[in-house]
C-alpha cells in the first residue's frame, strides 16, 4: 500500500539549515509528484513545494530563495532543504503524494521547532 | 496568487444536523481544460489531512456519501448531510487550478 514517512531533526537552531527526508513506498517517484506542506502550530496549511514526476521542482515563491527539493528515485526518497531558518518556520512538515490535481496520501508529519 | 476565503471559521453542530461550509476564490478556478480543480480536505485532531472531495464534487474512495461538494468559478460549498461524531475537525478547501496551489484558512467543526 502507499505510504509516506517524514524524518528529520525535531529542533533546529535559528539561521541553520533544515534537512528533511520523505521515504515513500507503494508507488514510484517517476510516476507521481511529491509535495511538502507545512502547518505552524494551531494554524492552517501552507504549500511549500514539490518535485514533479519528471524530476523538476517548484517552490512557494515566499520560500524559494531558501528552499531546495530533490529526490533519489533508487531509494524512493524525497528531500527538503531549507536554509536560514527562523522561528516562523516552526511547523509540522508533511509530505504528500500528488495524484493529478489533488493529494491522495499523506505522511504523518514531522514537527520542526526552530529555537536556540 | 489565489486567495481562498472560507466561512464560517467555526461551526457547531449536533449529531444528525446538516451543515455547509463556503469557500470563495479570488479568481475563477475554471481551468482552460474545462475542469475546476477545487478540493476539500478534513484534518481530524492530531491527524494528517485527508482528501474528501476532488474537482468540486467527486467523492474520494471510502468517503461517506453524506459529504457532497458543489459550486463553480469562484463559489464552492461542502455539505455534510447528517453530521456524525467522527466528522469533527478542520475542513480546508484547496485549489490546484492556478500555480502556486493554495489552501483556505479552514473551518473548524465542533460537535455540540
Amino acid at each position: 500500500q502507499v505510504q509516506l514517512k517524514e524524518s528529520g531533526p525535531g529542533l533546529v537552531q535559528p539561521s541553520q539549515t533544515l534537512s528533511l527526508t520523505c521515504a515513500v513506498s507503494g508507488f514510484s517517484l517517476p510516476s507521481n509528484s511529491v509535495h511538502w506542506v507545512r502547518q505552524p502550530p494551531g494554524k492552517g496549511l501552507e504549500w511549500v513545494g514539490t518535485v514533479w514526476s519528471g524530476g523538476s521542482a517548484d517552490y512557494n515563491s515566499a520560500l524559494k530563495s531558501r528552499l531546495s527539493i530533490s529526490r533519489d528515485t533508487s531509494k524512493s526518497q524525497v528531500f527538503l532543504k531549507m536554509n536560514s531558518l527562523q522561528t516562523e518556520d516552526t511547523a509540522i512538515y508533511f509530505c504528500t503524494r500528488g495524484y493529478t490535481t489533488f493529494f491522495d496520501y499523506w505522511g504523518q508529519g514531522v514537527m520542526v521547532t526552530v529555537s536556540s | 496568487d489565489v486567495v481562498l476565503t472560507q466561512t464560517p471559521p467555526t461551526l457547531s453542530a449536533t449529531i444528525g444536523q446538516s451543515v455547509s461550509i463556503s469557500c470563495r476564490s479570488s479568481q475563477s478556478l475554471l481551468d482552460s481544460d474545462g475542469d475546476t480543480y477545487l478540493n476539500w480536505l478534513l484534518q481530524r485532531p492530531g491527524q494528517s489531512p485527508q482528501l474528501l472531495i476532488y474537482s468540486v464534487s467527486n467523492l474520494e474512495s471510502g468517503v461517506p456519501n453524506r459529504f457532497s461538494g458543489s459550486g463553480s468559478e469562484t463559489d464552492f460549498t461542502l455539505k455534510i448531510s447528517g453530521v456524525e461524531a467522527e466528522d469533527l475537525g478542520v475542513y480546508y478547501c484547496m485549489q490546484a487550478t492556478h500555480a502556486p496551489l493554495s489552501f483556505g484558512s479552514g473551518t473548524k467543526l465542533e460537535i455540540k
